[in-house]
């Protein structure tokens, strides 16, 4: 079945030690997504690839990187996780703004 | 300020009770979603309402799109404990192209 994948589903890590979440889609969606959803909140847009065209939240933190290397793989870089950053991260992907497709989701753990 | 006004917050109901979650923007969407997200997973695509006026069921489910595009609802009737989630709507703006943006949520309980 064509999908959104993430790895890993858990991540922890270390307080100001960089990690690295990946997302993979088999839909061939031009458009990939990161959300970042704390408990009991809804998920907040990070950045978005439109095609290879990188467009940031201007309230995403500098600390939150992306990679887009080829149409089916979106990475997601923490260059020094805090506490705070400690979250659900999301990747979603669509056609252009439709038919939006969700992963499960990484939880990462920041200690 | 919240772009998407989603109630109520929390619900907590008996099965076979029927209820509605709203969803409320001044804002004007070019088309608007519902999702059901279960603890530990994402969320889960339900419906897409893209005409004003539109309503679209889904089972017990029914959803309805407002006629100038501001505003949503989602209506279960006889809800199920396996209807227990949260919901989320999401609209996409007609000036943000791809971008979808979330309201609070409703987390719903429906208890046996």
């Amino acid at each position: 079945d064509a999908m959104v994948i993430q790895n890993p589903r858990y991540q922890v890590t270390q307080f100001g030690k960089p990690v690295t979440l990946s997302c993979s889609q088999t839909l061939n969606h031009n458009v990939m997504y990161w959300y970042q959803q704390k408990s009991s909140q809804a998920p907040k847009l990070l950045f978005h690839y439109y095609d290879k065209d990188f467009n940031n939240e201007a309230d995403t933190p500098d600390n939150f990187q992306s990679r887009r290397p080829n149409t089916s793989f979106c990475f997601l870089d923490i260059r020094s996780p805090g506490l705070g950053d400690a979250a659900m991260y999301l990747c979603a992907t669509s056609r252009g703004g439709f038919g939006y497709t969700f992963g499960s989701g990484t939880r990462l753990t920041v200690v | 300020t919240q772009l998407l006004e989603q109630s109520p917050q929390f619900l907590s109901i008996q099965e076979g009770e029927n209820l509605t979650v709203y969803c409320n923007s001044s804002s004007v969407f070019s088309s608007l979603q519902w999702y059901r997200q279960e603890p530990g997973e994402g969320p889960v695509l339900l419906v897409t309402v893209v005409t004003g006026g539109e309503v679209k069921k889904l089972k017990r489910l029914t959803f309805q799109f407002g006629d100038a595009r501001k505003d949503s609802s989602l209506h279960i009737t006889a809800a199920q404990p396996g209807d227990t989630g949260l919901y989320l709507c999401a609209g996409a703006l007609q000036i943000s192209g791809s971008r979808l943006t979330f309201g609070e949520g409703t987390q719903l309980t429906v208890n046996p």
